[in-house]
């Protein structure tokens, strides 16, 4: 059982907008802006998508947007495309080990 | 640019001990925190073991007391050895650097390797 509970799967269609939650406790999400996002495709590598909450590293399209708000983090990507298809997990930091803590991930499927 | 390389991955035996190791270039695992995060098929990620800049290490919970994580001389190589193989531990073994000074995140990744373990 997952530290961080996300929904497991959520979908949409091309050019449309879909969020992503990622819920914790007072421990993690809701008391550090230590939250990240990562993207992962079959077979591949995960990719930093997001982190402290919701800055974006060089490279990442700003489609994907960050937010957090109490214990839930959120992952918006906006204008869906095929190529998104992907896992996607989040990260927070957590107090009671003094390191991160994963969500169990979120399969996009881009209908 | 960043490249980690991993290696070392197979099938052993429960029981039996296996070594992965990471190149880095680009980066020092020396002046780095470095990790390593495992994905049992089909499942989700599980950070395993972290090492600090200054050789303070964490290990999860399903791993302490199997797995080592250390580092060798050069400014490059990271290593996981890991003893006491149980079925469970199957999965691929990613080498990651975490963003740990001031942040949490792991921001390079190698392309993961693939431990098996069955008789």
């Amino acid at each position: 059982q997952s530290a961080l509970t996300q929904p497991a799967s959520v979908s949409g269609s091309p050019e449309q907008s879909i969020t992503i939650s990622c819920t914790g406790t007072t421990s993690d999400i809701a008391n550090y802006n230590y939250v990240s996002w990562y993207q992962q495709h079959p077979g591949k590598a995960p990719k930093l998508m997001i982190y402290e909450v919701y800055k974006r590293p060089s490279g990442v399209s700003n489609r994907f947007f960050g937010s957090k708000s109490g214990n839930t983090a959120s992952l918006m990507i906006s204008g869906l495309q095929a190529e998104d298809e992907a896992d996607y997990y989040c990260t927070s930091y957590a107090s009671t080990t003094g390191l991160v803590v994963f969500g169990g991930g979120t399969k996009l499927t881009v209908l | 640019d960043v490249q980690l390389v991993e290696s070392g991955g197979g099938l052993v035996q429960p029981g039996g001990s296996l070594r992965l190791s990471c190149v880095a270039s680009g980066l020092s695992v020396r002046s780095n925190y470095m990790s390593w995060v495992r994905q049992a098929p089909g499942k989700g990620l599980e950070w395993v073991s972290i090492i600090y800049g200054d050789g303070t290490t964490y290990y999860a919970d399903s791993v302490k007391g199997r797995f080592i994580i250390s580092r060798d001389n050069s400014k490059t190589l990271l290593n996981l050895q890991m003893n006491s193989l149980r079925p469970e531990d199957t999965a691929v073994y990613y080498c990651a650097r975490y963003y740990g000074a001031g942040s949490y995140f792991f921001d390079y990744w190698g392309q993961g390797t693939l431990v098996t373990v069955s008789s």
